[in-house]
């Protein structure tokens, strides 16, 4: 079964307001990444946290791994509608042969 | 420029019939990946190769095959085995083995739609 939760599935937004999506394992991840997709396309690399508590920003995008490394989010300041598309998150759950398991992702979209 | 091309971007199967989608990369990437896409469940490993000559099975292989003669290329093939064939299928590629906490960053390619008539 899926061991790499996300939630929510779909946010609708108005432009200029913020948008969370979180991510969570049942089990301590060894990296976690996230890739977004726009409409039509195919998935982009953002970004990889490995370290515990560990946060980035990329711009208006806020990228945080849990202290447990279980958890992590993507916070979206002021959101504008280049924003559009879908997140997804992929850890490397322990025994997974160093492969990455994705999550469902949340479908973004921005209301002008 | 360098990147990934998967073809064809639509797949029609019929019953009872093996299809192969192209996916080839001239990044001079060693590790290639098959994905399946479907509407909410995010992208899935169907098999996924770390080296010419060698592949591994990912989460969903059953009613797949693939081959890695060469570098730069990792067809996939569904096969009529495969009973529920109809998805997005997305190919991917990272420059080099993982290495101990982190993964290498995928690049994808644009996708093949297949459908089933």
């Amino acid at each position: 079964g899926q061991q790499v939760m996300q939630i929510p599935q779909y946010q609708h937004v108005q432009e200029g307001e913020d948008f969370t999506t979180y991510c969570n394992s049942s089990t301590t991840l060894s990296n976690i990444q996230w890739y977004k997709q726009r409409p039509g396309g195919h998935p982009v690399f953002l970004i990889q946290l490995v370290k515990s508590g560990e946060v980035k920003k990329q711009k208006r995008l806020t990228f945080q791994f849990g202290e447990a490394k279980k958890n992590s989010s993507l916070h979206i300041t002021a959101t504008q509608t280049t924003d559009v598309g879908t997140y997804f998150c992929a850890g490397r759950p322990p025994g997974s042969a160093r492969q990455l398991t994705f999550g469902s992702g949340t479908q973004l979209t921005v209301l002008p | 420029d360098g990147g990934i091309t998967q073809s064809p971007k639509y797949l029609f199967r019929k019953e009872g019939q093996n299809v192969t989608l192209s996916c080839e990369q001239n990044l001079n990437h060693d590790a290639m990946y098959w994905y399946r896409q479907d509407p909410g469940q995010g992208l899935r490993l169907i098999y996924y190769s770390q080296i010419v000559n060698d592949f591994q099975k990912g989460d969903i292989a059953e009613g797949y095959s693939v081959s890695r003669e060469k570098k730069e290329s990792f067809p996939l093939t569904v096969t009529s085995a495969q009973k529920n064939p109809t998805a997005f299928y997305l190919c991917a590629s990272s420059i080099a083995r993982d290495r101990g906490q982190r993964n290498q960053p995928q690049h994808f390619g644009d996708g093949t739609r297949l459908s089933i008539l």
